[in-house]
């Protein structure tokens, strides 16, 4: 699976709009873009996941460069409660084979009020 | 959406003990079951995947005579730690696959065991 690269730390005010960045440069074609949170002491939370087009959800959007080299992952609007570490991930998304997921280091995201 | 539990959320153990995990799925059935630590100021590391009824494959590095995998039911993992010392004192953490209803896209994460050997 395709190695990431995401800045150890970001800061955001609270309501403003929070742009994480991701660069995956070496990902393969078949290769999906996963993000993940964690807050602290807790399970991660899945997100959001795209292959080339543009996702959108509740929870954010995903911003995927023509050239499936970076990604952003967008919360539009940050809380207090969006503080945690944020996951990219890169794999191969096959249905029933393997599945498992490697973890970087992540962003430690810190919304401030 | 899925939820998976985990039993216990915290456990402090003397060392030379064992500790046994659970991981379950309450609202789907997993297929697949993983198993992650973490420590701390660190991301998680997968230590071992589960497959219902099959023996669990563990990644590299991984001792799999210490770290007891059981996945004998579609709703039920666990992980043994056996003859627990402090360095095996971390956050365990589980995920689950349903492979069933097609949500193979998302993985759900138990909340996690912190795991204290003494």
């Amino acid at each position: 699976d395709a190695k990431t690269t995401q800045p150890p730390s970001m800061d955001c005010a609270e309501g403003r709009a929070a742009n994480l960045p991701c660069n995956h440069s070496t990902i393969s074609g078949n290769e999906y873009v996963y993000w993940y949170r964690q807050i602290h002491s807790q399970g991660p939370q899945y997100i959001i996941h795209g292959l080339k087009n543009n996702e959108t959800n509740e929870m954010a959007s995903l911003i995927i460069t023509e050239d499936r080299k970076s990604s952003t992952l967008i919360l539009p609007h940050a809380t207090l409660r969006d503080t945690a570490v944020y996951y990219c991930i890169v794999r191969v998304s096959i249905y029933n084979q393997g599945g498992k997921l490697i973890f970087g280091q992540g962003t430690e995201l810190s919304v401030k009020p | 959406g899925a939820v998976v539990s985990q039993h216990p959320s915290w456990v402090i153990c003397k060392s030379g003990t064992s500790v046994k995990i659970e991981c379950r799925s309450l609202d789907f059935q997993a297929t697949t079951m993983f198993w992650y630590r973490q420590f701390p100021k660190q991301s998680l590391m997968l230590m071992a995947t589960s497959n219902e009824g099959s023996k669990a494959t563990y990644e590299q590095g991984v001792e799999k005579d210490k770290f007891l995998i059981n996945h004998a039911s579609l709703t039920l993992s666990t992980l043994t730690v056996t003859s627990a010392h402090p360095e095996d004192s971390s956050f365990y953490i589980c995920s689950a696959r349903d492979l069933a209803t097609g949500r193979f896209d998302e993985q759900y994460f138990g909340p996690g065991t912190r795991l204290t050997v003494t």
